[in-house]
Order: C-alpha cells, then structure tokens, then sequence
C-alpha cells in the first residue's frame, strides 16, 4: 500500500495560517474517521497533535486544528510560531487494520 | 508519567535476526494496543507493526510481514519485535508507541525515544 501523499514542504510567516493536506484512498483516509498528525522536530520523537480527524490532546494548542473532506486530510496552524517549524505527518487507519504514514511535510517558519 | 524505553537495537549482518524490546510504565499496558513505527535515516515514518492490549490480534506492515514478530508480556509490561532475514531496507530508527485504544491501531499519543537497528555487512 502506497504512503499517503503530502507536500514536500509548506513555508509561512509568523502569525500566519497554513494548511498542509493528506490525500489517501476510500480505504483508509476516506473510509474511517481514524486520520491522527504528528509533529516532530529534528532528533526528536512524534508528538500527537491531533486524533480521530479533529480532535486534539490535551495540552496541545488550539492553533491546531484538523478537518477532513473525502479522501483529503487537513492539518491547520493559525498564527504560526517560529516554534511550530518542524516535520508533520499524517497517518491514517485502513482496512486492513494497519496503519499508513505520510511522508511528511518539512513547515518552515520564514 | 507514561514511560516507554526502547532496547536492543545494533548493528546486524543482513539476513540476520535482533529483538527489540520497548519496557512501558505509568498505564495500564494490557488496556491499550502497541505499535512499532520505524523511520529510515532522512525519510518519513513507516509503521511496522502493532498489537492489541489484550495480545491476541496481531498486524503487519506488507514490508516485513513473514519476517517480524510483534508481541508482548503484560507481567513484565513489554512489547518486543523479533525480526528475522533482516534487509539492509530495514535500516531505521525504530520507535515503540501507545495508542489511544486497545483494539484497533488509531492514534498513538506515546512515544518512545527509538531505537537504532543497522543491517550492513
């Protein structure tokens, strides 16, 4: 199963909003409502940032937010911080009861 | 605090086998499903594998299914991963996670800090 697909890179200024989106299949990202984001900066693990579509853990920001249209994910940063440069992956459940990754976005913080 | 410590990791011949092993600590280990997410030098994350808390369902990634074993104890609250005919591909940076739920693989809100498998002659 191929990854799902995201762009390369997204860049904004501070104080800004940008989008980065997650395209899949009616099989995974289409077909549940299980598509959670990660962030994870350089040397450093995964962090949660937002579960089942839309949802976010506890103690993160609400400058994050997720949605999801058909079979296209959305992860959403209003008023960029210079912190909040870093990758981002989406990852999705499927119907084979596995899990599929992005291959992540790289944010840059101009 | 949740806790998840990862171990065994190194350097292996390609063909040959290592065993992970991820210690967890500060939750309910059998309540909730462990995945292995593994992550090639400068790329994105793959997910490998994953098991449910009561350790009976058992999922794999198409790369290394056939090769890898996913398992846990919950007296010794440990995830292990066996893997077997190792690949210079499965060169990566292996991470044990928790997920949210305890039967299917959704979101996985603790991670370990990884650990490093190279497979090079």
């Amino acid at each position: 199963q191929s990854a799902l697909t995201q762009p390369a890179s997204v860049s904004g200024s501070p104080g800004q909003s940008i989008t980065i989106s997650c395209t899949g299949t009616s099989s995974d990202v289409g077909g549940f409502n299980y598509v959670s984001w990660y962030q994870q900066h350089p040397g450093k693990a995964p962090k949660l940032m937002i579960y089942d579509v839309s949802n976010r853990p506890s103690g993160v920001s609400n400058r994050f937010s997720g949605s999801k249209s058909g079979n296209t994910a959305s992860l959403t940063i209003s008023g960029l911080q210079a912190e909040d440069e870093a990758d981002y992956h989406c990852c999705s459940y499927t119907s084979s009861s596995t899990l599929i990754f992005g291959g992540g976005t790289k944010l840059t913080v101009l | 605090e949740v806790q998840l410590l990862e171990s065994g990791g190194g350097l292996v011949q390609p063909g040959g086998s290592l065993r992970l092993s991820c210690a967890a600590s500060g939750f309910t280990f059998s309540s909730y499903a462990m995945s292995w997410v593994r992550q090639a030098p400068g790329k994105g994350l793959e997910w490998v594998s994953v098991i449910s808390g009561s350790g009976f369902s058992t999922y794999y990634a198409d790369s290394v299914k056939g090769r890898f074993t996913i398992s846990s104890d919950s007296f010794k609250n440990t995830l292990y991963l066996q893997m077997n005919s190792l690949r210079a591909e499965d060169t990566a940076l292996y991470y044990c996670a928790k997920d949210r739920g305890a039967v299917v693989p959704a979101a996985l809100d603790y991670w370990g800090q990884g650990i490093l498998v190279t497979v090079s002659s």
